[in-house]
């Protein structure tokens, strides 16, 4: 079945570790994306990638750092610099194009810092 | 710059019910707009999508919404609640046609309940 693949599903890191959510899709699609999602305040966007080898900021890129060496695979590295990494993070990807920008999602993985 | 805003961060309906989540968005260039469902520690599924043509747009589980430009609105309903309908919604928005990214920007969502 196509779809998008986050691994884990749960994650505990310690402080000042750093922490790499994998993210993998099988859809074809070009565009990828990184959401982090918080109680009240929906999702806000980290990351994305519109093409392999590139990639541009989001929102909220301070902490992280990302890469895009392969269409299927976008994975987010959480650094020790983000200071309240604690949340639910989403990976998404869709199609570019007129009318193509419906976002397919994983499942989600949560990360807790202990 | 795009921006959506959902009334409402908690909806309570009886089984039944008229099911109504309000959505506003402010976009620069005409739109894309979804909503999409989200049920707990899981990610986002597609309920539905306005992209050109006719403005009813009807999406899965019996849930349409309606893109009124006059009103910058893309407010979500069902006739009647189900039980299985509590969850979690969200409404985005991308810039349509010319535009030159389809990131989508969302609301803060709306926490819907379902009384039986």
């Amino acid at each position: 079945d196509g779809g998008i693949t986050q691994s884990p599903k749960y994650l505990f890191r310690k402080e000042g570790q750093n922490v790499t959510l994998s993210c993998e899709q099988n859809l074809n699609h070009d565009a990828m994306y990184w959401y982090r999602q918080d109680p009240g305040q929906g999702l806000r966007l980290i990351y994305y990638s519109q093409i392999v080898n590139d990639f541009q900021k989001g929102d909220i890129a301070e902490g992280y750092s990302v890469s895009r060496e392969k269409k299927e695979s976008f994975p987010l590295t959480v650094t020790s610099a983000q200071k309240n990494p604690t949340a639910f993070y989403l990976c998404a990807s869709s199609m570019t194009g007129q009318g193509n920008t419906e976002a397919f999602f994983g499942q989600g993985t949560r990360l807790t810092v202990v | 710059a795009q921006s959506v805003t959902q009334l409402g961060s908690h909806v309570s309906v009886s089984e039944g019910a008229l099911v109504l989540l309000r959505c506003n968005y402010s976009s620069s260039v005409p739109p894309y707009l979804f909503w999409y469902v989200q049920y707990p520690n899981q990610g986002l599924q597609l309920l539905l999508k306005y992209t050109t043509g006719a403005t009813l747009v009807k999406g899965i589980n019996g849930f349409e919404a309606e893109f009124k430009k006059s009103e910058t609105s893309f407010h979500l309903t069902k006739p009647s609640a189900h039980m299985s309908d509590a969850a979690e919604y969200f409404c985005a928005v991308s810039e349509g046609y010319g535009g030159s990214q389809g990131n989508l920007i969302f609301g803060k969502g709306t926490k819907l309940s379902v009384k039986p």
